[in-house]
């Protein structure tokens, strides 16, 4: 059973306000993930992580900013919110090697920006 | 470069009746392929993966993938449709490495009727 975690599940905020998006895995995996969904559409990844400090950017672009201070933690930041980044936001961790690697998700965050 | 394709935004079945929900991979290396589950207002679980050993995986819930390279094809089925099985599918794959990033298809909308 996966232990990943995502908090608020459900965000709704005025546009141009700061947030944070938090997740959180106690499994240990080194490699942790960001993906963008909209409804009826596919995961994209907008964000990724090998481990401690190490950050890059996914294949879509997005304004958002993550950071990678301890191997658990891999919040997402959006420094001023606009009704564009209304979207479902969904962490990622995996561990192992080759084969034995799978992604395992937390359970969403749904932000809707007015 | 890797993309997948799921053939069939919406399937609706009889409960009772065989499920198949179509996913078409393309992948300049041996893939990874793996299905994955979403609920209503939840995150994404693993079903079933592939990763070269047998080509007929099974997964959680009754569920099974066939991996067929000369067709590129990577099915998912369940002999009998149960209505706790309505939710949304996902086909995604991997070429590994160190990144391990997941390409992810657009997703098939499973209705189940009584």
């Amino acid at each position: 059973e996966a232990d990943i975690y995502q908090t608020p599940r459900y965000l709704v905020i005025g546009t141009g306000k700061k947030i944070t998006l938090e997740c959180s895995q106690t499994m240990g995996h080194d490699k942790m993930y960001w993906y963008q969904q909209d409804p009826g559409m596919e995961l994209h990844l907008i964000h990724y992580s090998y481990g401690v400090n190490s950050t890059e950017k996914g294949d879509l672009s997005s304004e958002s900013t993550v950071s990678r201070i301890r191997t658990e933690h891999f919040p997402l930041t959006l420094e001023s919110a606009r009704p564009s980044h209304t979207s479902q936001y969904l962490c990622a961790s995996s561990g192992g090697q080759g084969p034995q690697e799978t992604q395992y998700f937390g359970p969403g965050t749904r932000l809707l920006v007015l | 470069a890797q993309s997948v394709t799921q053939l069939g935004s919406h399937v609706s079945v009889s409960e009772g009746a065989l499920v198949l929900l179509r996913c078409n991979y393309s992948s300049s290396v041996p893939p990874y392929l793996f299905w994955y589950v979403q609920y209503p207002n939840q995150g994404l679980q693993l079903l079933l993966k592939y990763t070269s050993a047998a080509t007929l995986v099974k997964g959680i819930n009754g569920f099974e993938a066939e991996f067929k390279k000369s067709e590129t094809s990577f099915h998912l089925t369940k002999p009998s449709a149960h209505m706790s099985d309505a939710a949304e599918y996902f086909c995604a794959v991997s070429g590994g490495g160190a990144t391990n990033k997941l390409i992810f298809g657009t997703g098939t909308l499973l209705a189940v009727q009584p």
